[in-house]
């Protein structure tokens, strides 16, 4: 069984710029959520999207946004790149959450220049 | 707001030594409590789940035991190896939408 698959790993970008990462979770999961981590401030969510909605929202700026489509392949864009936004992004899918927790993918790691 | 603090922030100890993380948090509603291992760099390995209604699960050489009356979690790692170093983190689900509270982790070095 498949686990959850972060696309790209590596991402290097200039300040100004936007960035989209994906997640594909589980095959059968349908929530997903996204967290930044960074060494200042541990783990923090984004958000969680569960059958293409967004349920939960965590407390960043409106240039993180994200999406989920039909297959619950998920993505996250931010916008308007600042170096502050240098982190290691996590994505987790879980088919339900209370009862089986959350399976964690590899993470994307962003780098603000 | 729910809090949760992890004591130590960091540990180091020689092999074989059986040793216990605690974790607790501020609000004891909560859907279950959950343990990762994170190395360096890397994503995280879901180590143990723990119903609201449960006490423990174990798996292996670890054990996990919550108390939500006194708020508190804990980890414990029998016989520990040089591949048991990495950060442990304990996180509480309080809703059904997705949002896990981290504690900040420990760092565990076991030295060979």
């Amino acid at each position: 069984k498949a686990g959850v698959t972060q696309t790209p790993r590596y991402l290097i970008k200039t300040r100004g710029q936007q960035v989209t990462l994906s997640c594909s979770p589980i095959s059968g999961h349908r929530s997903v959520s996204w967290y930044q981590q960074t060494p200042g401030q541990g783990l923090q969510f984004l958000f969680e999207y569960f059958s293409e909605t967004q349920r939960n929202k965590g407390n960043f700026p409106g240039r993180f946004s994200g999406r989920q489509f039909s297959n619950s392949r998920s993505e996250m864009n931010v916008s308007t790149l600042e170096l502050g936004d240098s982190a290691l992004y996590l994505c987790a899918s879980s088919s339900t959450p209370t009862n089986y927790g959350y399976t964690f993918g590899s993470g994307t790691r962003l780098t603000v220049v | 707001k729910q809090e949760v603090t992890q004591i130590p922030a960091a540990l180091s100890v020689p092999e074989g030594e059986n040793l216990v993380l605690n974790c607790s948090f501020t609000d004891s509603a909560i859907y279950n409590l959950q343990w990762f291992r994170q190395d360096p760099g890397k994503g995280l390995t879901s180590l143990l789940l723990i119903q609201s209604s449960q006490r423990e699960q174990t798996s292996g050489r670890l054990n996990a035991s919550l108390d939500k009356s006194s708020g508190r979690s804990t980890l414990y790692i029998a016989a520990s190896q040089p591949g048991d170093s990495a950060t442990y983190l304990c996180a509480v689900l309080r809703s059904n939408t997705g949002k896990l509270i981290f504690g900040q982790g420990t760092t565990l070095q076991v030295k060979p």
